[in-house]
């Protein structure tokens, strides 16, 4: 069974650069689209990136304005995230998630980010 | 752009009892591509039913899911211990890729 786990810093400062990982075990990354969402306090699900495993097509949520940046490496059976310029609107919950029959069919734990100085 | 709006907001039922959750789109949801998640404190989402009705695997047959168009259902035939939890609609037919409802608590009563 596919199990994934993110990865990452869980306290970013003001103005710098997010970066997250998803590791991806017990399965292939291959033929699947692969995605970032995120869940800040209180807030509802938002959908951040998602990506083929060869790396194209991808596609991004406008609402971030380029701050966002996913990669996958299948030879790693991983895929990262990048979100720079984080303010405290960026405190949330990040999961990843496989796209499988099109929607998000496994998820990851979730891992907890604040950003604070 | 899509919005979801997912009602009630909470929902308190006991053990035994039938769940049924509703999620209304703004725009109609193309070829039916709504899914159902179900979160439990502290753990990861886990989809419960995708294209509206059909069950992902190993979910309980007491979980089901209809509608269409517009507006969606996500019945609980009777509720078990381990079901009271928050329900997510999500669709993923039209742009933006996906967008999620706000939620339903389902709530020991």
């Amino acid at each position: 069974q596919v199990h994934l786990q993110e990865s990452g810093p869980g306290l970013v400062k003001p103005s710098e650069t997010l970066s997250l990982t998803c590791s991806v075990s017990g399965g292939s990354m291959n033929n699947y689209y692969w995605a970032w969402i995120r869940q800040p306090p209180g807030k509802e699900l938002e959908w951040i990136a998602y990506m083929y495993y060869t790396g194209s097509p991808s596609k991004y949520n406008p609402s971030f304005k380029s701050r966002v940046t996913m990669s996958v490496d299948s030879s790693k059976n991983q895929f990262s995230l990048r979100v720079s310029s984080v303010t405290a609107a960026d405190t949330a919950v990040y999961y990843c998630a496989r796209v499988g029959i099109g929607c998000m069919d496994v998820w990851g734990q979730g891992t907890t980010v604040t950003v604070s100085s | 752009e899509i919005v979801l709006t997912q009602s009630p907001g909470t929902l308190s039922l006991s053990p035994g009892e039938r769940a049924t959750l509703s999620c209304r789109a703004s725009q109609s949801v193309a070829s039916n591509y709504l899914a159902w998640h179900m979160q439990k404190p502290g753990q990861a989402p886990r989809l419960l039913v995708y294209a509206a009705s059909t069950r992902a695997t190993g979910i309980p047959d007491r979980f089901s899911g209809s509608g269409s168009g517009t507006d969606f259902t996500l019945t609980i035939s009777r509720l078990e211990p381990e079901d009271f939890a928050v329900y997510y609609c999500q669709q993923y037919g039209a742009s933006p890729p996906f967008s999620f409802g706000p939620g339903t608590r389902v709530d020991i009563k």
